[in-house]
């Protein structure tokens, strides 16, 4: 079935960039759309944005307008988000989700396991 | 950005008891709307898809009904394994939104 499997836990320094992973099994990676979500400790979700692979297009959540870059690669099956200028309240864990279909505008209906972004001096 | 508010934001329930959960969002988004179900240290899982869809594998006794602006999700027996954080999702417009979150904790 299709899994998707997101890289390790970073720590990061206030003012850097993160790069997480997200690569996809079991599936074809270019019929659907991947986001990414993320939750801080003991908070709720809030959506980052999203990307097309087979079309490069990407739509991003305001609150990250100009910080997040959602990007993919289809010859290995992986989603990319780098988000830049950290600060404490980027900690939290991040997760890459595939949408239902091709279009942005979905559901979730596999997710990953969810990465842990530490930022602290 | 469509604001979507649950309510309550926790409750506490018995196993077998009916439990709803409502979300409320800030314009109409038709029926474009998801729920899922967290439990601590995991992702969340659809439960719901296009607001009274049941996904696949989902038991039945979850539910899910409204349209517009308001919109239920209903567990009609509440069982040992449902005690976790339930989310509303809209996906009516490009900028997706979540909900603030139900806690449902074991009475």
């Amino acid at each position: 079935q299709v899994q998707l499997v997101q890289s390790g836990a970073e720590v990061k320094k206030p003012g850097s960039s993160v790069k997480v992973s997200c690569k996809a099994s079991g599936g074809t990676f270019t019929s659907y759309a991947m986001h990414w979500v993320r939750q801080a400790p003991g908070q709720g979700l809030e959506w980052m944005g999203g990307i097309i692979p087979i079309f490069h297009t990407a739509n991003y959540a305001q609150n990250f307008q100009g910080r997040v870059t959602i990007t993919a690669d289809e010859s290995t099956s992986t989603a990319y988000m780098e988000l830049s200028s950290l600060g404490s309240e980027d900690t939290a864990v991040y997760y890459c989700a595939r949408a239902y279909t091709l279009v942005l505008a979905n559901a979730f209906d596999i997710w990953g396991q969810g990465t842990m972004v530490t930022v602290s001096s | 950005a469509i604001q979507l508010t649950q309510s309550p934001s926790s409750l506490s329930a018995s196993v077998g008891d009916r439990v709803s959960i409502t979300c409320r969002a800030s314009q109409g988004i038709s029926s474009a709307l998801a729920w899922y179900q967290q439990k601590p240290g995991k992702a969340p899982k659809l439960l719901i898809y296009h607001a009274s869809s049941l996904e696949s594998g989902v038991p039945s006794r979850f539910s899910g009904s409204g349209s517009g602006t308001d919109f239920t999700l209903t567990i009609s027996s509440l069982q040992p394994e449902d005690f976790a954080t339930y989310y509303c999702q809209q996906f009516n417009s490009y900028l997706l939104t979540f909900g603030g979150g139900t806690k449902v904790e074991i009475k």
